[in-house]
């Protein structure tokens, strides 16, 4: 069956620091897939997306690319800051049964 | 900017109190579905939604109830709180399509039971 796999956390960073966390995917068929982040008290926001492979989604400095060939959507940004701590969640979503698989999400700290 | 709403967001009751915890949506979304979620973060799929008068348990078994009378209105009921169901609930709505398929979710509301 269709599932998505994160890397385990917590990730503790400083500011300023480059960020990677590595999601890996298995589909049947072609997924859209999805990183959320929800914020301490608060529900999932959506992060940014790909629909398609080679597609590379985008927001708030943060990017990931849909990776076919090694069924890969890594999130990453260049300079973290104390306010992306939060949880990360990677997700996709299978065309043909209209359901989502939420990965187990990474939580990440930045330190000032 | 999301317009899916939850309340209470914080609810802290007595064992075998009957609850039921509220979640609307003016985006007209077809499509619904109830989350819970544990301390370790992991969300679980308890009900969904494809419509009106349609709904359908998820992958982890609760013993929570769920109805759909109306479009943008998806209310979860617990007639019987235990401590077992402390933790914080999710709701989501989407489309139904294939492009703009991503879920928007309410702000969450977290139970305590006692």
């Amino acid at each position: 069956g269709d599932s998505v796999t994160q890397m385990e956390g917590p990730v503790t960073l400083s500011e300023e620091a480059f960020l990677t966390i590595n999601c890996t995917y298995t589909a049947t068929g072609y997924p859209s897939l999805f990183w959320y982040v929800q914020y301490p008290g608060e529900g999932l926001q959506l992060l940014l997306k790909a629909t398609k492979a080679d597609d590379k989604g985008s927001n708030k400095g943060f990017e990931a690319t849909y990776r076919k060939e090694t069924t890969s959507f890594h999130l990453e940004k260049g300079s973290v800051q104390v306010s992306d701590s939060a949880v990360y969640f990677c997700a996709l979503m299978e065309y043909n049964f209209n359901k989502f698989y939420f990965g187990s999400g990474t939580k990440l700290n930045v330190k000032p | 900017e999301a317009d899916i709403y939850q309340t209470p967001r914080y609810l802290v009751i007595g064992t075998g109190k009957k609850i039921t915890l509220e979640c609307s949506q003016t985006m007209g979304h077809d499509k619904m579905y109830w989350y819970q979620q544990d301390p370790g973060m992991e969300l679980h799929l308890i009900h969904y939604s494809y419509g009106v008068n349609s709904t359908e348990k998820g992958d982890l078994s609760s013993e929570s109830t769920v109805s759909r009378i109306r479009t943008e209105h998806f209310p979860l009921t617990l007639e019987s709180a235990r401590p077992s169901h402390t933790s914080q609930y999710l709701c989501a709505s989407s489309f139904p399509g294939t492009l703009n398929n991503e879920q928007f979710f309410g702000p969450g509301t977290r139970l305590t039971v006692l």
